[in-house]
């Protein structure tokens, strides 16, 4: 079965200072990864999505970068955190010939 | 380009009454539809989704949802809410190409 692990669960970061969250992921080889993001009283917004090592596309332009260095993990990073990064980050997979996107646990970020 | 508009950013329901969620899409080709679950700090679980043939889709949880393309709607319902449905829901709608869009969410809350 596919599982998403997130770390870590919980993150709070003075503005400036730099980010690095991990996703790994569990099952079938070559997902589809995605990060997205979910601020407060807001919905899902899709950040970046990736179909395989070093491959990564971004949706939207902002303060946030990721990187695919092995098939199973995702990262995403920041050199500068502003106080808008603040949200819930969920990692995404989604295997082939599987009509759905299976979620991870999730990061809390909150930069003061 | 897809777009889910979720009506009701907040539904209070009694234990043992109707759950509605409305959802409406809008897509330029027939899309995927889902509805997911998320309770508090936690990722995101599949409730159900519609992908080809029967449009009236059960779920988990008692759950169910009808396709109407006619309507471009795909509603969340259960016929009998429980407190342990309290918790945010999101519509979401995908070309196919695996992409998802999601709505706002839906906070329930249900009293007893």
């Amino acid at each position: 079965s596919q599982t998403i692990h997130q770390w870590p669960a919980t993150l709070v970061q003075p503005v400036g200072s730099p980010l690095s969250l991990e996703c790994t992921v569990e099952g079938t080889s070559n997902p589809n990864l995605y990060w997205y993001r979910q601020a407060a009283g807001r919905g899902l917004q899709l950040l970046f999505y990736s179909i395989g090592i070093d491959q990564i596309s971004s949706e939207v332009p902002q303060n946030l970068s990721a990187s695919r260095p092995q098939d199973r993990q995702f990262i995403l990073s920041s050199k500068k955190l502003l106080l808008s990064d603040s949200g819930f980050y969920l990692c995404a997979g989604h295997w082939g010939g599987i009509d759905t996107q299976y979620f991870g646990p999730g990061t809390r970020l909150t930069v003061l | 380009a897809q777009s889910v508009t979720q009506l009701g950013s907040h539904v209070s329901v009694s234990e043992g009454a109707l759950v509605l969620l409305r959802c409406n899409y809008s897509s330029s080709v027939p899309p995927y539809l889902f509805w997911y679950v998320q309770y508090p700090n936690q990722g995101l679980q599949l409730l159900l989704k519609y992908t080809t043939g029967a449009t009236l889709v059960k779920g988990i949880n008692g759950f169910e949802a009808e396709f109407k393309k006619s309507e471009t709607s795909f509603h969340l319902t259960k016929p009998s809410a429980h407190m342990s449905d309290a918790a945010e829901y999101f519509c979401a709608v995908s070309p196919n190409d695996y992409k998802l869009s999601f709505g706002a969410g839906t906070t329930v809350t249900v009293r007893a």
